[in-house]
């Protein structure tokens, strides 16, 4: 069964501690990977799609990584308003438009 | 500016009722769904629509009906049937046809029950 499964549940950061968020999946020839950012109340702010491993993406303090079984977020110098909950979705071979979600991690930065 | 907006933010449903969650996309895309989000759990699919007057079931479909008269509206009706309908509910768009299958998201609808 295709699965994602994301790591940790939940990560506390002092401000400018930078560090990763993990991303897994079983998913064999997947047709993309995705990162999404969440605040509370409010709905999934796209921030990266990746194709192939070796591929990075970046954007401001964010930079997606992937390989063949995960996908990393890192985190560089973080500060309070980086607080979310980021959330991970593969595209599988066998699906024509459902996404496979992961229950994302919350990520809290400490002033 | 291009967008998703689902409304109303926060509605409440009574026993025994039904009650509809409005998607409006403003993107031209041609796919659109609905996912339910419940704490600790990943989104889960309960319709979606590759093109006007046509849409497909998700994961967990029951107790749930949608339409899909205009290319830019979704709505979703949560049925008396759905016996457990407190939850956070987003819909989202995406262009296949770019080749790009990111999706982009309203900012929800939070259901609860009186």
């Amino acid at each position: 069964e295709d699965q994602v499964t994301q790591s940790p549940e939940a990560l506390r950061l002092q401000e400018g501690e930078s560090s990763s968020l993990n991303c897994s999946y079983t998913v064999s020839g997947l047709r993309g990977l995705f990162w999404y950012r969440q605040d509370p109340g409010k709905g999934p702010e796209f921030l990266f799609t990746l194709y192939s491993a070796g591929e990075e993406k970046e954007k401001e303090r964010l930079k997606a990584t992937l390989t063949k079984k995960e996908s990393f977020l890192h985190i560089t110098a973080p500060k309070p308003e980086d607080s979310a909950t980021y959330l991970c979705a593969v595209y599988p071979p066998s699906s024509n438009y459902q996404l496979i979600w992961g229950a994302g991690t919350k990520l809290i930065i400490k002033p | 500016d291009g967008g998703i907006t689902q409304s109303p933010k926060y509605l409440f449903r009574k026993e025994g009722q039904n009650v509809t969650l409005s998607c409006e996309q403003n993107l031209n895309h041609d796919a659109m769904y609905w996912y339910r989000q419940d704490p600790g759990q990943g989104l889960r699919l309960i319709y979606y629509s590759q093109i006007v007057n046509d849409f497909q079931k998700g994961d967990i479909a029951e107790g749930y009906s949608v339409s899909r008269e205009k290319k830019e509206s979704f709505p979703l009706t949560v049925t008396s049937a759905q016996k457990n309908p407190t939850a956070f509910y987003l819909c989202a768009s995406s262009d296949p046809g770019t080749g790009n299958r990111a999706q982009h998201f309203g900012d929800g609808t939070r259901l609860s029950i009186l």
